[in-house]
């Protein structure tokens, strides 16, 4: 199983909006709904801010938004803020009980 | 609030074992439906699925390190452990440990530690 490809760097101005991608295969992404995204800061865990897909666990704010389109998930966030600076990675189910991170995305606020 | 903390050595010699617990507060890790995982992630790199484990004992690996790795739970301890043999310095990393909710997120994680292989 290879790493889902993310592009390695977005930026926004606070307020606007940035997609990031995350592209797998017909064997991971395109054939589960089990996406999850994670917000990584510098030196702390990561955290999760989206699953199955476009799922928010409770106390993620609603300006961050997930879905999918055939081999390829995306993460949306809306309403930019300064503190949304940080690491963003992709997870799929990959089959056979296994799962797949992406590479990660750095979040520059401008 | 469910708590997970790494511990183990911090410095592991190449060829070696490493050797890696997460201990569990805030809930009894027999309790709910959850496997419990361990993730990695070189410096400056992302992240990487080791495996994870169920509290009956049911394990699953990610197949590019099954060969050397071992997850183990102590429910009577409320902790889990990882085992990864024959290290070289590409196993460098921050090691995680992390609650799997069944369907492969994690939702829970440990502040991490590092582990060096080096002589």
């Amino acid at each position: 199983q290879s790493a889902l490809t993310q592009p390695a760097s977005v930026s926004g101005s606070p307020g606007q909006s940035i997609t990031i991608s995350c592209t797998g295969t017909s064997s991971d992404v395109g054939s589960y709904n089990l996406v999850s995204w994670y917000q990584q800061h510098p030196g702390k865990a990561p955290k999760l801010m989206i699953y199955e897909v476009s799922k928010r666990p409770s106390g993620v704010s609603n300006r961050f938004s997930g879905s999918k389109s055939g081999n390829t998930a995306s993460l949306t966030i809306s309403g930019l803020q300064a503190e949304d600076e940080a690491d963003y990675y992709c997870c799929s189910y990959a089959g056979s009980s296994s799962v797949v991170f992406g590479g990660g995305t750095k979040l520059t606020v401008l | 609030q469910v708590q997970l903390q790494e511990s183990g050595p911090g410095l592991v010699k190449p060829s070696q074992t490493l050797s890696l617990t997460c201990t569990v507060s805030g809930g009894s890790i027999s309790s709910g439906s959850y496997y419990w995982s361990w993730i990695r992630q070189p410096a400056g790199k992302g992240l990487e699925w080791i495996g994870r484990i169920y509290t009956s004992g049911s394990t699953n690996y990610n197949p590019s390190l099954k060969s050397r790795v071992t997850i183990s739970v102590d429910t009577s301890k409320n902790q889990f452990s990882l085992k990864l043999s024959s290290v070289t310095a590409a196993d460098t990393a921050v090691y995680y440990c992390a609650r799997d909710l069944l369907r492969y997120y994690f939702d829970y994680w440990g502040q991490g530690t590092l582990v060096t292989v080096s002589s």
